[in-house]
């Protein structure tokens, strides 16, 4: 089982509509949690960090944590064609950070 | 806003050359990170450093070395490029305040390809 685990889409969505992102991962310990989003063959960027269970928005995001369930989700609401890129969930423990492989969404106009 | 630069964005090598990575960051941030991203595989995590001259091993470390000599600046370097080491590079680096935890600020990568 992977540390964290991601599916690796591609998920399409059309313009307007909600991206629903998931995230799963295996160490309970796991502290912090992150949203990055990469453009293609652009760097990661930090969109989103939670660090306890429920809701947190910024903007037209919402990251979702259930520690219970070892859970976390990002919900991108009124999704744009620039919204299209690569998602990494990203979890850590103290300070060592795992990623997922990441979740490629696709805004069709 | 923090600010990671790695020194090339594209680099051509040949199989046994020795190859220098460099990145520098301008938020006096304790952690620096070198990771390789490959298409299916993630980010994985290669070598890190919690202060200068100090170096732990990631998960890949094999192939590779690093150096840190000054804070800012963390180099990867590798000894004897083969064809396997083919990827984008990106290094990372994060500050660690007292009691708490930061996330990870990443450069824009090098795209390393090994003939």
């Amino acid at each position: 089982q992977k540390e964290v685990e991601q599916n690796s889409g591609p998920l399409s969505v059309p313009e307007g509509a909600i991206a629903s992102l998931n995230c799963t991962y295996s160490d309970r310990g796991s502290q912090s949690f992150f949203w990055y989003r990469q453009y293609s063959g652009k760097s990661p960027e930090l969109i989103m960090s939670i660090y306890s269970n429920g809701d947190k928005e910024d903007g037209r995001f919402t990251a979702q944590l259930n520690k219970a369930s070892q859970y976390v989700s990002l919900l991108i609401r009124d999704s744009q064609p620039s919204d299209s890129a690569t998602y990494l969930c990203a979890v850590m423990r103290n300070n060592d950070m795992r990623f997922g492989a990441g979740t490629r969404l696709t805004v069709k106009p | 806003d923090v600010k990671v630069t790695q020194s090339s964005r594209y680099l051509v090598k040949r199989t046994g050359e020795k190859v220098f990575l460099e990145c520098v960051q301008d938020m006096d941030h304790e952690n620096m990170f070198w990771y390789r991203q490959d298409p299916g595989l993630g980010l994985r995590l290669i070598y890190f450093s919690y202060d200068v001259k100090m170096k732990e091993k990631g998960d890949i470390p094999e192939g590779y070395s690093v150096s840190r000599e000054k804070k800012e600046r963390f180099s990867l370097i590798l000894e004897s490029a083969s064809t396997n080491q083919t990827s984008m590079y990106l290094c990372a680096s994060s500050s660690r305040p007292a009691g708490a935890v930061d996330t990870q600020y990443f450069g824009p990568g090098t795209r390393l390809t090994v003939l």
